[in-house]
C-alpha cells in the first residue's frame, strides 16, 4: 500500500507559483512528510520536510493541513530548471526513504 | 564543503565481469545509503550503512550484491558477474549523525550509471 498519491503529471508556467499535492490519507502522528525532487539524469534533492506545522525555506514552503491527511509544495516562481519529478515521503523519524513515482512537473516558457 | 562523490560516474562491464561503484560521503557524514534507478523507473532503496556495519540491507538482491563503508576510505558497492539486467543508475546517499534519530534528510550524489553489455 502506497503512503502517499501524487497527481502523475503537472505544467507550470515560467514564473509563477507551482503548487504540486500530495494525499497521505493514513499518516501516523509520529511520521514526517518529506518532499525531493530529481531533475533529469540527476541525483534526487531533498527540497523541504515537516511534520505538523507549515515550513519555508530558500527552496519552497511546505502546507501541511491541520488533519494533516495532505499536503502541498508550493515553488513560489517557477523556473525552467525548476522541470524535474517532484517525490512526497511519509516515513517515521529513523526509517529509510522510499520513493514512489512522484509527479511529473513541467515548467512551460 | 564538497558534496557526496561517486566514481566512475559511467561505468561499462560486459557480462560476467565486475563492477566496483565508489561513493564517498559529504565530511562528517557517517550514514551511506545506496539505491538503484532501473531505466525509466523509481529509486529502489538497496543498502543503509554506518562506518563498519550494514544496518539496513533488505533491498540487497540475494546474490552477486555487497557493500561496505569500511573504518578508512570510500563505500563500495560491489556487484559480481554482471548481468544485462544490473544496468541502471546507482546513487549513493549520506547523512550526519543525528542526535534526533532522523534520517529523511539525504545528500545524494550525482550517481554511477552502469550498462552490461
Amino acid at each position: 500500500d502506497a503512503k502517499t498519491t501524487q497527481p502523475t503529471s503537472m505544467d507550470c508556467a515560467e514564473g509563477r507559483a507551482a503548487n504540486l499535492p500530495c494525499n497521505h490519507s493514513t499518516i501516523s502522528g509520529n511520521e514526517y512528510v518529506y518532499w525531493y525532487r530529481q531533475i533529469h539524469s540527476q541525483g534526487p534533492q531533498y527540497i523541504i520536510h515537516g511534520l505538523k506545522n507549515n515550513e519555508t525555506n530558500e527552496m519552497a514552503s511546505l502546507i501541511i493541513t491541520e488533519d494533516r491527511k495532505s499536503s502541498t509544495l508550493i515553488l513560489p516562481h517557477a523556473t525552467l530548471r525548476d522541470t524535474a519529478v517532484y517525490y512526497c515521503i511519509v516515513i517515521l523519524g529513523n526509517e529509510k526513504l522510499t520513493f514512489g513515482t512522484g509527479t511529473r512537473l513541467t515548467i512551460i516558457p | 564543503n564538497a558534496g557526496v562523490m561517486q566514481n566512475p560516474r559511467h561505468l561499462v562491464r560486459r557480462r560476467g565481469q565486475e563492477a566496483r561503484l565508489r561513493c564517498s560521503p559529504m565530511k562528517g557524514h557517517s550514514h551511506v545509503y545506496w539505491y538503484r534507478q532501473l531505466p525509466e523507473e523509481g529509486l529502489k532503496f538497496m543498502v543503509y550503512l554506518q562506518k563498519e556495519n550494514i544496518i539496513d540491507e533488505s533491498g540487497m538482491p540475494k546474490e552477486r550484491f555487497s557493500a561496505e563503508f569500511p573504518k578508512e576510505g570510500p563505500s563500495i558497492l560491489r556487484i559480481q558477474q554482471v548481468v544485462r539486467g544490473d544496468s541502471a543508475a546507482y546513487f549513493c546517499a549520506s547523512s550526519p549523525m543525528s542526535r534526533t534519530g532522523n534520517t529523511g534528510e539525504l545528500f545524494f550524489g550525482e550517481g554511477s550509471r552502469l550498462t552490461v553489455l
